[in-house]
């Protein structure tokens, strides 16, 4: 069973803030939430993670909804170089001992 | 800091022979991860370490798989006998006292 739903795919305009949906309705007390992306060819990059309060760091910001049951990864500029898979994974505790990545988000930001 | 270093980036071999994949993790981090990732199943936790002590291999797909992690600088991953179904990028990571894993580049492996 797939512990979050993410569109598959996503345009964003250069310049313009993209915002991230993730679906996570059964997550559990304890899970966090991460968001790591893969650009082409490379390996996957963390962005940010929480719990439940809202986070935001150099990177991004992640909004995570008052019923922990889904969250929204924002960049606030996007730029040609945010073009990526990005991932939200659900996983047990802050260790990120164990990630689970599914199909992800496509993101193209176009010029 | 050079992250995470993997060799060699690409491999391309015959199917029957041994493979065998190495990483350097960043120094300082006490936990390795290898990932393997393919169009169809897109990216897999194999197995990992904590301080050079394999914790979990469940993701391992078979006794073709093996993994050993001699000391905290080095890892290997090794494939034997390799068939065409092994074909992927394998990705290694490590972990420190953070929350993130930082993955290296990858090797992109295809057994013929």
């Amino acid at each position: 069973d797939a512990k979050t739903t993410q569109p598959p795919s996503m345009d964003c305009a250069e310049g313009r803030a993209a915002n991230l949906p993730c679906n996570h309705s059964t997550i559990s007390g304890n899970e966090y939430v991460y968001w790591y992306r893969q650009i082409h060819s490379q390996g996957p990059q963390y962005i940010i993670h929480g719990l439940k309060n809202n986070e935001t760091n150099e990177m991004a910001s992640l909004i995570i909804t008052e019923d922990r049951k889904s969250s929204t990864l924002i960049l606030p500029h996007a730029t040609l170089r945010d073009t990526a898979v990005y991932y939200c994974i659900v996983t047990p505790g802050a260790g990120s001992y164990q990630l689970t990545f599914g199909k992800g988000t496509k993101l193209s930001v176009i010029p | 800091d050079a992250g995470v270093i993997q060799s060699p980036r690409h491999e391309v071999t015959e199917m029957g022979q041994e493979v065998t994949l190495r990483c350097k993790p960043i120094s300082g981090h006490d936990y390795l991860f290898w990932y393997r990732q393919t169009m169809m199943r897109g990216l897999e936790l194999l197995i990992y370490f904590n301080n050079n002590v394999p914790i979990d291999d469940s993701g391992m797909p078979e006794d073709r798989f093996s993994a050993k992690m001699p000391n905290a600088s080095f890892s290997t991953l090794k494939i034997q006998p390799s068939e065409p179904r092994d074909s992927a990028v394998y990705f290694c990571a490590s972990r420190g006292t953070s929350y993130e894993q930082y993955f290296g580049p990858g090797t992109r492996l295809t057994v013929t």
